[in-house]
């Protein structure tokens, strides 16, 4: 069964930094794409970054240059590291498992909120 | 950037009654669109890709359709259950994924 748990959000001042994390179980995170997602409150989805088998990543424009999306094969578990954190990335950022570029598999979530 | 565009922005529907929810590419996206469904406080989950094929568990009153730039994903007979936000998604511009803004189905 494929699970995706998402851990490392929280409270952090603006221009601060933190990272994120997703533990996946049921496939290899290396062998497939894995992408973030996320979704300010009481807003809709918004696609943040995608990192390939073969390792090229691929960000938004909003987030580009601040965040980097990565991996580590051997706990099977994804990352992405957001610095210059500013108000507007106050959201849920989900973990997704696409195949195909449709996200068959979500995290539950991790709530990022950037405030002073 | 490919945008979408869902209407309307909330659907009151009687349970029982059918629900026709909209998506609108800017531009074309063949058939590479899904609809996700989310309730309050979780992960949205998938219902459609390649705009009518419904996912694993998915009941058959999920129904899609549509190509190029417009899309309707109906729900024949609404349950209890199906009172949440829609969300339409484009994978034509693979990787760079867009979603519509939304539409909130609720309890008329």
């Amino acid at each position: 069964e494929v699970q995706l748990v998402e851990s490392g959000g929280g409270l952090v001042q603006p221009g601060g930094s933190l990272r994120l994390s997703c533990a996946a179980s049921g496939f290899t995170v290396s062998s497939n794409y894995m992408s973030w997602v996320r979704q300010a409150p009481g807003k809709g989805l918004e696609w943040v970054s995608v990192i390939y088998s073969g390792g090229s990543t691929y960000y938004a424009d909003s987030v580009k240059g601040r965040f980097t999306i990565s991996r580590d094969n051997s706990k099977n578990t994804l990352y992405l590291q957001m610095n210059s954190l500013r108000a507007e990335d106050t959201a849920v950022y989900y973990c997704g498992y696409p195949i195909r570029g449709v996200i068959v598999y979500w995290g539950q979530g991790t709530l990022v909120t950037v405030s002073s | 950037e490919i945008v979408m565009t869902q209407s309307p922005a909330t659907l009151s529907v009687s349970p029982g009654e059918r629900a026709t929810l909209s998506c609108r590419a800017s531009q074309s996206v063949s058939s590479n669109l899904a609809w996700y469904q989310q309730k309050p406080g979780q992960a949205p989950r998938l219902l459609i890709y390649g705009a009518s094929t419904r996912a694993t568990g998915i009941p058959a009153r999920f129904s899609g359709s549509g190509s190029g730039t417009e899309f309707t994903l109906t729900i024949s007979s609404l349950q209890s259950e199906d009172f949440a936000v829609y969300y339409c998604q484009q994978y034509n511009n693979w990787p760079r994924l867009t979603f519509g803004g939304g539409t909130k189905v609720e309890i008329k």
